[in-house]
């Protein structure tokens, strides 16, 4: 199983960017980075995932290092409602169906 | 928008009782997955299926089944409840394209499950 590192907490005050990162460097050439997000007593909520390039949508944007062994998930504008644990993973294409695996997260806390 | 709908938000069953936990999808996904997710240990996979009828054990399948008959519906069977299966169970479907790794997973609300 690929591993990932992402530190255990963030802070953001509100309106204001973030840039949320992880760590992958035993990610494979094919495995796309996905990133989740969960609120308290929630199922993970998908959030963006891409390959090589950087990617947007209407919730974040992915950007992803060159050499593939990092990538930031940017937040715009952070909201009272962006306040979760943010999960990184690598989408392992042959390993059990492509399962998620999530380690300890990003828990973000946003400042009104 | 996509919907994962687990039968049940909250659960409390007694040791040795067999436990349903159902999972409906309306996307026509075919690949369907049971995660258990606990402090400390992150997500981890019981079971995963790839079509009807079709079933793959995961990591941590040891006291698990699973069933599912129709494409949308994917359950999970706590054969004999025990208290170390208390948790919350999180079930998810994906599309099953070319390339696995480029679609996304859905989850549903969990269920957290209490075995006293």
């Amino acid at each position: 199983d690929a591993k990932t590192t992402q530190p255990n907490s963030m802070e953001s005050n509100e309106e204001e960017p973030v840039h949320l990162p992880c760590n992958h460097s035993t990610i494979s050439g094919t495995d796309y980075i996905h990133w989740y997000r969960q609120l308290p007593s929630q199922g993970p909520e998908y959030v963006i995932h891409g390959l090589t390039s950087n990617v947007n949508n209407r919730m974040a944007s992915l950007a992803i290092a060159e050499d593939r062994k990092s990538s930031t998930l940017i937040l715009h504008r952070a909201t009272l409602r962006d306040a979760a644990v943010y999960y990184c993973t690598p989408r392992e294409e042959y390993n059990q169906g492509g399962k998620l695996i999530f380690g300890q997260g990003t828990e973000l806390s946003v400042k009104p | 928008d996509v919907k994962v709908t687990q039968s049940s938000r909250y659960l409390v069953k007694r040791t040795g009782e067999k436990v349903f936990l159902e999972c409906v999808q309306d996307m026509d996904h075919e690949n369907m997955f049971w995660y258990r997710q606990d402090p400390g240990l992150g997500l981890r996979l019981i079971y995963f299926s790839y079509d009807v009828k079709m079933k793959e054990k995961g990591d941590i399948p040891e006291g698990y089944s699973v069933s599912r008959e129709k494409k949308e519906r994917f359950s999970l069977i706590l054969e004999s409840a025990s208290t170390n299966q208390t948790s919350m169970y999180l079930c998810a479907s994906s599309s099953a394209s070319r390339t696995l790794s480029n679609q996304p997973q859905h989850f549903g609300d969990g269920t957290r499950l209490s075995i006293l």
